[in-house]
């Protein structure tokens, strides 16, 4: 256990569904991060959040919308998504930004679009 | 832009032996940080162990250590004395200390430990 908390663990939807993920993180954390993990692939870093503020967005596609209300907290709401979406997402948080610090994740949901 | 590359997809070791995980990355930086991540199959990322590029020390953590080759762009992880829990997916990655927030991952080397 390591702190940060991913809600579902599994999840299934169809291409016109409206989901959420959840990540909680009770580390005290000021940064807190989505990637996805595709098989055969890198992780992928989605966005990040510091201080409940978005400061970085990598051309993530408008139907995966995150939300951060607090820093302990991190959403991403998914609509309309394609089975190229299929994948693991992963939530982590950190200290800060900053680079020496480590990042913590939580144990991902599994998404499969059908 | 940064690129972290792991050569090894597939790594396999006797228990109690010692293995050597490869990972080399690309950067224009001259500080930034590098760490190895394990990923058991519980999902869960897990820190193994860090090393600040300004150090020339390099980092050692109980049974694993790194081989940090600064001018080659290296980053090995060494882990001694096997054991079954140690088999994962093994992650190398990078951050720097300007610019981008985000760790940037290599694809991984599954690790597996022979009784």
């Amino acid at each position: 256990e390591t702190g940060v908390t991913q809600t579902p663990r599994h999840l299934v939807m169809g291409m016109t569904n409206k989901k959420s993920l959840k990540c909680e993180q009770h580390l005290g954390h000021n940064a807190m991060y989505w990637y996805k993990q595709s098989a055969k692939k890198p992780l992928e870093l989605m966005f990040v959040y510091s201080l409940e503020e978005r400061v970085e967005n990598n051309s993530v596609p408008s139907r995966f919308s995150p939300e951060c209300p607090n820093s302990s907290h991190l959403f991403l709401h998914l609509h309309t998504l394609q089975p190229e979406d299929s994948a693991l997402y992963l939530c982590a948080s950190s200290q800060d930004v900053q680079g020496r610090t480590e990042a913590f994740f939580g144990q991902g949901t599994r998404l499969t679009v059908v | 832009a940064q690129t972290v590359t792991q050569s090894q997809p597939e790594m396999s070791v006797q228990e109690a032996e010692t293995v050597t995980l490869s990972c080399t990355y690309d950067t224009s930086e001259s500080d930034y940080y590098l760490f190895w991540y394990k990923q058991p199959p519980s999902r869960q990322m897990i820190l193994v162990i860090r090393q600040e590029a300004y150090k020339q020390q390099n980092a050692t953590e109980n049974r694993f250590s790194v081989n940090f080759q600064k001018a080659a762009k290296s980053f090995s992880l060494k882990i001694s004395d096997s054991q079954l829990g140690d088999a994962a997916m093994y992650f190398c990655a990078y951050r720097g200390v300007t610019g981008s927030y985000q760790l940037t991952f290599g694809k991984g080397t599954k690790l597996s430990v022979i009784p």
